[in-house]
């Protein structure tokens, strides 16, 4: 079946630390999406992605790094820069660039963790 | 700023009941406004997408209704079950930007 894979589901990252979240769709999907969520808010939009080899910076993203150098892949780096980065972060995807029409699908998303 | 309040923040509602929850947002400049169902431990999944003043979406015992004029849209669970428990996200699609804009969600919770 086709769809969003995240790895891992928990992650716990030391102060100082860079970590790398996965997200990867095997459903031919043109743009991707990286969300923020924390407690009684609604999604944040940290980076997309429209095209291979693009991407654009979404409300909050500052201490944020992306790629895009296959279609099917969208990894998230959390940087050191990144001042409060314990959150639930989630990946989406739909099929065109013209987004407005279509419902996004998601993976199951990682939850990160400061220690 | 742009914003999407949805409202109530969390619901309890006995089972066999029906209910509704609202979404607001901006009535300029409107492309789509999508709802999402979030199961807890699973991924939100789509319910609808509406474009259009007036639509109405239907799946099963789930509807939509949609103003943009006003900017509001309802959602209705008729005969409420336990596997509707969830939160349940709304989103605002505006101008020809490629980002949504979320609501907090309304958390409803079915008492058998």
């Amino acid at each position: 079946d086709g769809g969003i894979t995240q790895s891992p589901k928990y992650l716990f990252r030391k102060e100082g630390q860079n970590v790398t979240l996965s997200c990867e769709q095997n459903l031919n999907h043109d743009a991707m999406y990286w969300y923020r969520q924390d407690p009684g808010q609604g999604l944040r939009l940290i980076y997309y992605s429209q095209i291979v080899n693009d991407f654009q910076k979404g409300d909050i993203a500052e201490g944020y790094s992306v790629s895009r150098e296959k279609k099917e892949s969208f990894p998230l780096t959390v940087t050191s820069a990144q001042k409060n980065p314990t959150a639930f972060y989630l990946c989406a995807s739909i099929p065109s660039t013209t987004g407005a029409g279509y419902g996004y699908t998601f993976g199951s998303g990682t939850r990160l963790t400061v220690v | 700023i742009l914003n999407v309040e949805q409202s109530p923040q969390s619901l309890h509602v006995q089972e066999g009941d029906s209910t509704n929850f609202t979404c607001s947002f901006p009535s300029s400049n409107f492309y789509a406004l999508h709802w999402y169902r979030w199961e807890t431990a699973k991924s939100p999944e789509a319910l609808f997408v509406m474009t259009l003043n007036g639509d109405e979406k239907k799946k099963g015992r789930i509807s939509a209704t949609l103003n943009t004029k006003e900017g509001y849209s309802y959602l209705y669970i008729k005969g409420s079950q336990p596997e509707d428990s969830a939160t349940y996200l709304c989103a605002f699609f505006w101008d020809s930007n490629y980002q949504l804009i979320w609501g907090a969600g309304t958390k409803l919770i079915i008492k058998p």
